[in-house]
């Protein structure tokens, strides 16, 4: 199994443009999350999914959309760049079965905005 | 609002000590998690603690739950230098749809 893909791995933006973050999983999880993470801080949720055709605002949503139309993938959408926006991505994904929520994370995208 | 501290954010320590992460968070919860960052990377789960007293061990690594006093610690016993990156703990709760909320993070550097 590759586990949680994400792609691209860096990616420089100008103001203004519009870019999606790509991410899959193969492992039949049902949540998937996004994070960003800024210098020095822990991990911020932005939005996620519990599962197809379901999604969720986290924490700071602003100036991002989602949508999930697979269980598989779970693209995030950056609209009208801002340099706020400059951090790295991670995307999370997990299966809750009504246990306990272990998120395995994807190996990040790094994202500047100029 | 779930909070989650962590305790020292910054530890600069020397080969062959011991020492203790904290973590600690704000509402009734039995679900703790431990994930390590080495620099530039991922995160990867180190521990999933699940009840009251739950204690597990991995290598020179121990973590632990205390869910009455809403504390997680993470031992570290006789560091090495391969043990240096950032260690995060991170809660959820039933009341959080499953959503887990990160502590800030501790970055570990370990010295000859």
């Amino acid at each position: 199994n590759a586990g949680v893909t994400q792609t691209p791995k860096f990616r420089i933006l100008k103001i203004g443009q519009s870019m999606t973050l790509q991410c899959t999983q193969d492992m039949n999880h049902n949540y998937m999350y996004w994070y960003r993470q800024d210098p020095g801080m822990g991990l911020k949720l932005i939005y996620y999914s519990v599962g197809a055709g379901i999604t969720d605002k986290g924490e700071v949503p602003n100036g991002y959309n989602v949508s999930r139309s697979t269980t598989e993938d779970f693209p995030l959408r950056l609209e009208l760049a801002a340099p706020s926006q400059t951090s790295v991505y991670f995307c999370a994904s997990s299966y809750v079965g009504g246990s306990y929520n272990e998120q395995f994370f994807g190996p990040g995208t790094r994202l500047t905005v100029l | 609002e779930l909070k989650v501290e962590q305790n020292p954010l910054f530890l600069s320590m020397q080969e062959g000590k011991n020492y203790t992460i904290y973590c600690n968070y704000s509402t009734t919860s039995d679900r703790l998690y431990w994930y390590r960052q080495d620099p530039g990377k991922s995160l990867e789960s180190l521990f999933v603690l699940l009840s009251n007293g739950a204690v597990k061990q991995e290598g020179r690594l121990m973590a632990s739950l205390d869910t009455k006093a809403r504390l997680s610690t993470l031992h570290i016993t006789a560091a090495v230098h391969d043990l240096s990156a950032t260690y995060f703990c991170a809660v959820d709760y039933r009341g959080s749809n499953y959503k887990l909320t990160f502590g800030k993070g501790t970055l570990l550097t370990v010295n000859p």
